[in-house]
């Protein structure tokens, strides 16, 4: 959906690097979420946000940071990147009174 | 939140009607159950959802019998674009809203 971004699309980077993952939003939804996929597996949930100043964290959050510096704007971070962090990353919006999540296009990150 | 349980893949021809159910046992009162798909490298999509009885729109149906404890994705005479990943989700909608995915059913539509 080309109203969710994501930056980069791709991205290789060696063990213990700081790596920041960027999603944007021109659908005007206050909610917004961070999954991280392994291949043949399903997505999971690393944080989620009900609006600028709610944070919450997901399933997996460890190693995982976030930022909402805008309503159309959520970073997730990777303090020091590890290896089993290699994942095909997605984030994805909501509306506060629609159920839908609308997924970015994903960027694959790979920890050598 | 209520685990669902699908088919871990499934096979069809282009033209045939494609059923995959999924079951939740364990489904609440206010949950709904909520379908999307996924193609390769992509993120998913929304399909389809409901909460009782059968819900169509454009893309699919969905059928859901009177106890809820399972649910069915209907497609209708699929083509190869239909190969993808379905999931199934059953969750209620409140501030501690968040999706689960499992594994998801992965379709094979052969010419």
């Amino acid at each position: 959906d080309a109203d969710v971004t994501q930056t980069p699309r791709n991205r290789i980077t060696k063990t213990g690097k700081r790596i920041m993952l960027e999603c944007s939003q021109t659908k005007g939804h206050d909610r917004m979420y961070w999954y991280r996929q392994d291949p043949g597996l399903g997505l999971r949930l690393i944080y989620y946000s009900f609006d600028v100043k709610d944070i919450n964290k997901g399933e997996i959050s460890d190693g995982y940071s976030v930022s909402r510096q805008a309503q159309a704007k959520f970073s997730l971070s990777l303090e020091s990147a590890i290896p089993n962090q290699t994942a095909l990353y997605f984030c994805a919006t909501s509306d506060f009174d629609e159920d839908t999540q609308y997924f970015g296009p994903g960027t694959r990150l790979t920890v050598l | 939140l209520a685990k669902t349980t699908q088919p871990i893949s499934m096979d069809s021809y282009e033209g045939q009607e494609v059923n995959i159910t999924c079951s939740h046992n364990n489904i609440a009162t206010n949950d709904y159950i909520t379908w999307y798909q996924q193609f390769p490298s992509q993120g998913p999509r929304f399909i389809i959802q409901g909460y009782k009885t059968k819900v169509t729109n454009e893309v699919a149906s969905l059928f859901i019998p009177a106890d809820r404890k399972s649910s069915t994705l209907s497609l209708p005479r699929v083509s190869l674009s239909d190969t993808a990943v379905y999931y199934c989700l059953v969750g209620d909608w409140d501030s501690s809203y968040k999706l689960i995915f499992g594994s998801g059913t992965r379709l094979l539509v052969r010419p």
